[in-house]
């Protein structure tokens, strides 16, 4: 079993609806990380949380430190946020090796 | 610079050559890591450098692969005698030294083993 699990793995909708991807660990960590990477190939850093709930924009990450699990809503979900999606942790004091889920690839449809 | 700058941006070589990546990371990031993404996979860790502390080399998947850094400068990632299944995008990451620091990826580079 993989150290990040992310859901689902494919993930198509319509345009304007409301978009959660998952992602479960199994390691203790110091942060978690939410990365966007475009059909390019850049990939950008959405959120960096330890605790509680980000917000930006249309983007909302949550972690709930006990039960392990964070997720990634999208509101209003538009074709440019078709991407893959990808969780990432840091474990450890100090956290040094990243450990990245397989990612979620997202298609918002017009 | 503005942000982490890696080169070359794609590389074509033969079976058997030696290659060379190189990630500029932004001033002040004291943390690089490397990572490989392999086409329609996820990325996988290879090496991690934190300043002058001895780097995390875990993730390199055979003694082909080697990657140096100077305190805070430069790093190179050096494949020997690549074989096919080296081909890959190689992606460099820089934070701060802060935990809280948040990651900065380069644009990668493509490499293809013929």
């Amino acid at each position: 079993k993989n150290e990040v699990e992310q859901s689902p793995q494919n993930l198509t909708a319509q345009e304007g609806e409301f978009i959660t991807i998952n992602c479960s660990y199994s390691v203790g960590i110091s942060a978690l990380h939410w990365l966007q990477q475009h059909p390019g190939g850049g990939i950008v850093s959405l959120f960096m949380l330890s605790s509680g709930k980000k917000k930006h924009g249309r983007l909302i990450a949550t972690i709930n430190i006990q039960e392990k699990h964070s997720s990634l809503h999208i509101t209003a979900s538009h074709p440019r946020d078709s991407a893959v999606y990808i969780c990432a942790v840091r474990s450890g004091q100090g956290a040094q090796k990243l450990v990245f889920g397989q990612g979620t690839r997202l298609t918002i449809n017009p | 610079g503005a942000g982490v700058s890696q080169s070359p941006s794609n590389k074509v070589t033969e079976k058997g050559k030696d290659v060379e990546l190189r990630c500029d990371p932004i001033s002040g990031h004291t943390a690089l890591y490397w990572y490989r993404q392999r086409l329609g996979q996820g990325l996988e860790f290879l090496i991690y450098f934190q300043g002058n502390s001895a780097p995390d080399k875990s993730g390199l998947p055979s003694d082909r692969f080697s990657a140096e850094r100077t305190g805070e400068s430069v790093s190179t990632l050096t494949i020997q005698r690549t074989q096919q299944e080296d081909s890959a995008v190689y992606l460099c990451a820089t934070r701060t030294r802060m935990w809280y620091g948040e990651l900065f990826f380069g644009e990668g580079s493509r490499l293809t083993v013929l």
